[in-house]
């Protein structure tokens, strides 16, 4: 089974718009990461956001939210305010036994979502 | 300049050879890890190595070899034994409290 599913392949967003991207994931530990990772055609991963399992709040970095429904195992990344530059592929990924250093830190990552900004 | 570089970023393999793909770091990150990724594809972990001296298999480790001599490097041989090395290789190092891992810039092998 799938332990990352990212189920949009692409996705298209009008500049200065906001775009959510879908992550759901598959995990019987209780301690755990998420990643969101972009990957622009260069190839270079750029980490964007991180959201542990128990976290309470919802992490945010600049333009970067991620809405973390923890009941739902899902864990979206939300971009406001689009720029053409966001144009990229999306990586979710989850590593699980994330009990704050314990873990090796093993990453799976889902299959991406491709996000083309519009102007 | 901090950072984790790899090199070759393009490389050719013709059948049968070995090559090795560099990865250099100098932010004093004690794990690090190997990446494979196809097109349109995410990541599989080849290798990983927590501390110098050692290393473990990841998922997809049949064909390839690492060695971890220095903190700073963690190179990985693409041995004649990988019968399918076409592919983007990334190398990633971890860091901090909350185990965020960062990637280098990635290396393209190409078989001709």
């Amino acid at each position: 089974a799938q332990k990352i599913t990212q189920t949009q392949p692409g996705m298209f967003v009008q500049e200065k718009e906001a775009v959510t991207l879908d992550c759901t994931y598959d995990t019987s530990d209780q301690s755990y990461g998420l990643f969101w990772y972009k990957q622009p055609s260069s190839g270079e991963m750029i980490f964007l956001i991180y959201q542990g399992s128990y976290d309470e709040q919802n992490a945010t970095e600049g333009r970067y939210s991620l809405n973390f429904q923890k009941a739902r195992k899902s864990a979206n990344l939300v971009i406001s305010a689009s720029q053409l530059g966001d144009s990229a592929m999306y990586f979710c990924a989850m590593r699980e036994g994330d009990a704050g250093g314990t873990s090796y830190g093993k990453l799976t990552f889902g299959q991406g979502t491709i996000l083309t900004v519009h102007p | 300049d901090g950072g984790i570089t790899q090199s070759p970023k393009y490389l050719f393999r013709k059948e049968g050879q070995n090559v090795t793909l560099s990865c250099e770091q100098n932010l004093n990150h004690d794990a690090m890890y190997w990446y494979r990724q196809d097109p349109g594809q995410g990541l599989r972990l080849i290798y990983y190595s927590q501390i110098v001296n050692d290393f473990q298999k990841g998922d997809i480790a049949e064909g390839y070899s690492v060695s971890r001599e220095k903190k700073e490097s963690f190179p990985l041989t693409v041995t004649s034994a990988q019968k399918n090395p076409t592919a983007f290789y990334l190398c990633a190092t971890r860091q901090g409290a909350r185990n965020t891992i960062y990637f280098g810039e990635g290396s393209w092998l190409t078989v001709v």
